[in-house]
């Protein structure tokens, strides 16, 4: 297999703020990683594609400039979310895709804005 | 646009076999996948099976695909109480702008009595 990490694995913030999640590929190199949403007993949505070296892909109806994805480097990919509101709270999980066909998971980021 | 449905829930007795059931819409699609995903967690690649297979075993697991159907099922032998989770199919395909993006399935949840 191969392993993904994210930090934090939680976060309070408070309404307004900004707050990053990144995400790692620790023992292989990722030019592509993918940034989900979930919400509670509900399925992920794909909210934007990174490309290393090149501007992320977003879903349709994701606001990029609430959230902005940089993917840095071959190993991080990082997600803001700008000026948050309560709203955005949710379970905010990356994938780092390994080969054609093989995308492995992070352990996720519980996002709670007060 | 691409669909995958999945029954919500299975409950199994302890040691028996556990089939969940997957249905996709989408001819094309190439690979196809089953992940597993405990509370709190993030997502476990379990297997894959390609779309040109019609069956795959690893251990446990079983998949079987009928691609004339677009039908996935996954066979868990000797079903085990650490078993119990949210499975999700998931489907994507090798082409084009689509190239990695997984469309995933609600999610079944796989409840084991001891």
């Amino acid at each position: 297999g191969a392993v993904v990490s994210q930090h934090p694995s939680r976060v309070i913030c408070k309404s307004g703020t900004s707050v990053k999640i990144e995400c790692r590929s620790l023992d292989f190199q990722a030019t592509t990683m993918f940034w989900y949403r979930q919400f509670p007993k509900q399925s992920l949505m794909l909210m934007a594609t990174s490309n290393e070296g090149s501007k992320a892909t977003y879903e349709q109806g994701v606001e990029k400039d609430k959230f902005l994805i940089n993917h840095a480097s071959l190993t991080l990919s990082t997600l803001t979310v700008t000026s948050a509101h309560p709203e955005d709270s949710s379970f905010y999980i990356c994938s780092a895709r390994k080969g054609p066909y093989e995308q492995y998971f992070g352990p996720g980021t519980r996002l709670t804005v007060t | 646009g691409e669909d995958v449905e999945q029954s919500l829930f299975l409950s199994v007795r302890e040691g028996d076999s556990s089939v969940i059931n997957c249905t996709y819409t989408d001819s094309s699609s190439t690979y196809l996948y089953w992940y597993k995903q405990e509370p709190g967690a993030g997502l476990q690649l379990l297997t894959y099976i390609f779309s040109n297979m019609d069956m795959k075993q690893d251990q446990r697991l079983t998949v079987l695909l009928n691609k004339k159907d677009k039908h996935l099922s996954l066979r868990i032998a000797d079903t085990q109480t650490g078993d119990s989770a949210i499975y999700f199919c998931a489907e994507s395909n090798a082409g084009g702008t689509s190239y990695g993006k997984l469309t995933f399935g609600q999610g079944t949840i796989l409840t084991v009595h001891p």
